[in-house]
């Protein structure tokens, strides 16, 4: 069975960093795409970063372009996303999700809360 | 970028009828490579993460009941719920998936009549 597991959410102040992992389990990890994906709360999905296979494609959304960078070890199942110079808009959920070229995203993560205040 | 937009933002109807969202892509999201149509339906209820319903515009994902179904191509798409039930109380979202953006739609918030 697919698990994604995010870990690494909390509370920030602005302008400070924050390291979120992603941990997965129950598929061949490196067959896959992955992608994070955020939600602030009550909020619509926002598409952030995503990160191919061998990791010799990555793309990030416009409004995190600069500031955050998604990496993967396929060696140890895990997906990253470092969030620099965080600002009060990036605070949401943050959800890993699993990347299949034809089919969208397949399996999503429970999800980690980043609460960015002073 | 491509933009998505859905309608309506919010929808309420009777158990065992119809739901009918709609979703517009800013450019077309069909691939002559392979004549794919590279966008999806998700549902996402409170407190949990979205559930893929639908991919290529109108294939059903695995386990997905069959009242759900996609339908449309290239810039206009449907997702139809044909007798609505009551677990089918969500927030639903397209998306479209070609690199190198995957954009979501608003959402829309289909609740009970």
């Amino acid at each position: 069975e697919v698990h994604l597991v995010e870990s690494g959410g909390g509370l920030v102040q602005p302008g400070r960093s924050l390291r979120l992992s992603c941990a997965a389990s129950g598929f061949t990890f490196d067959d896959y795409a992955m992608h994070w994906v955020r939600q602030a709360p009550g909020m619509g999905l926002e598409w952030v970063s995503g990160i191919n296979w061998n990791s010799g494609r990555i793309d990030y959304a416009d409004s995190v372009k600069g500031r955050f960078t998604i990496s993967r070890d396929n060696a140890k199942n895990s997906l990253y996303l470092q969030m620099n110079s965080l600002r009060a808009e990036d605070m949401a959920f943050y959800y890993c999700a699993r990347g299949d070229v034809d089919y969208g995203f397949d399996y999503w993560g429970q999800g980690t809360l980043v609460i960015v205040s002073s | 970028d491509i933009v998505m937009t859905q309608s309506p933002d919010s929808l309420a109807v009777s158990l065992g009828e119809r739901a009918t969202i709609k979703c517009k892509s800013s450019q077309s999201v069909l691939y002559s490579s392979n004549d794919k149509n590279y966008l999806a339906w998700y549902q996402q209820k409170p407190g949990q993460p979205p559930k893929l319903l639908i991919y290529w515009a109108s294939s059903r994902e695995s386990g997905v009941p069959d009242r759900f179904s996609g339908s449309g191509s290239g810039t206009d798409f449907t997702l139809t719920i044909s007798s609505l039930q009551a677990e089918d109380v969500a927030v639903y979202y397209c998306q479209q998936y070609y690199r190198p953006s995957y954009s979501f739609g608003q959402g829309t918030k289909l609740e009970i009549k």
